[in-house]
């Protein structure tokens, strides 16, 4: 089946260290997002990735960094620098192109921070 | 910057019933897209409904709709015959028509509940 993975669902840190969370998708997507949902708000873009090896600051790229080194796989970590890292965190993807905006959705990592 | 209003935190309808969702958004850009996602419980992110600034005809997706006013910067989502599934938290999306990029700017969402 082709989709998006996020894994694992639910990961707990405690505060000052870096945690990197996995995005993998099988659907031939170029393009790859990062966006971060806090209670009452909607979907905050953290990072883009367009192509593989080249991506984007989106709106709250503070505290984060991302790779891009394959086509499948935009991994994404939360740094120490991060002041509020606990939150649910979405990875999407898309086509690319002139269907860039018909973004896939996987199913969420939930990162609490202690 | 373009910024995407949901003024509902939270509805309720009746099974079968119809419920009309609001949206409103701010932009001064003339060629974008406009979306509707559902978030059930299991916080999966499902695209409802999509719907194109150039045309004038609005979207509709079985027992979803929309109205979108252009002018107005208004896209609600009505959903017919509701049913016990559709209970979620639904947003609003507004993508700028760019080759560029597209990035998404949600809404706040509001959390519909469905009635038996």
């Amino acid at each position: 089946d082709g989709g998006i993975t996020q894994s694992p669902k639910y990961l707990f840190r405690k505060e000052g260290q870096n945690v990197t969370l996995s995005c993998e998708q099988n659907l031939n997507h170029d393009a790859m997002y990062w966006y971060r949902q806090d209670p009452g708000q909607g979907l905050r873009l953290i990072y883009y990735s367009q192509i593989v090896n080249d991506f984007q600051k989106g709106d709250i790229a503070e505290g984060y960094s991302v790779s891009r080194e394959k086509k499948e796989s935009f991994p994404l970590t939360v740094t120490s620098a991060q002041k509020n890292p606990t939150a649910f965190y979405l990875c999407a993807s898309s086509i690319g192109g002139d269907n860039a905006y018909e973004q896939y959705f996987g199913p969420g990592t939930r990162l609490t921070v202690t | 910057a373009q910024t995407v209003t949901q003024s509902q935190p939270e509805m309720s309808v009746q099974e079968a019933e119809t419920v009309t969702l609001s949206c409103t958004y701010d932009t001064s850009e003339s060629d974008y897209y406009l979306f509707w996602y559902k978030q059930p419980p299991s916080r999966q992110m499902i695209l409802v409904i999509r719907q194109e600034a150039y045309k004038q005809q609005n979207a509709t997706e079985n027992r979803f709709s929309v109205n979108f006013q252009k002018a107005a910067k208004s896209f609600s989502l009505k959903i017919s015959d509701s049913q016990l599934g559709d209970a979620a938290m639904y947003f609003c999306a507004y993508c700028l028509r760019w080759a560029g990029s597209y990035q998404l700017t949600f809404g706040k969402g509001t959390k519909l509940s469905v009635i038996p």
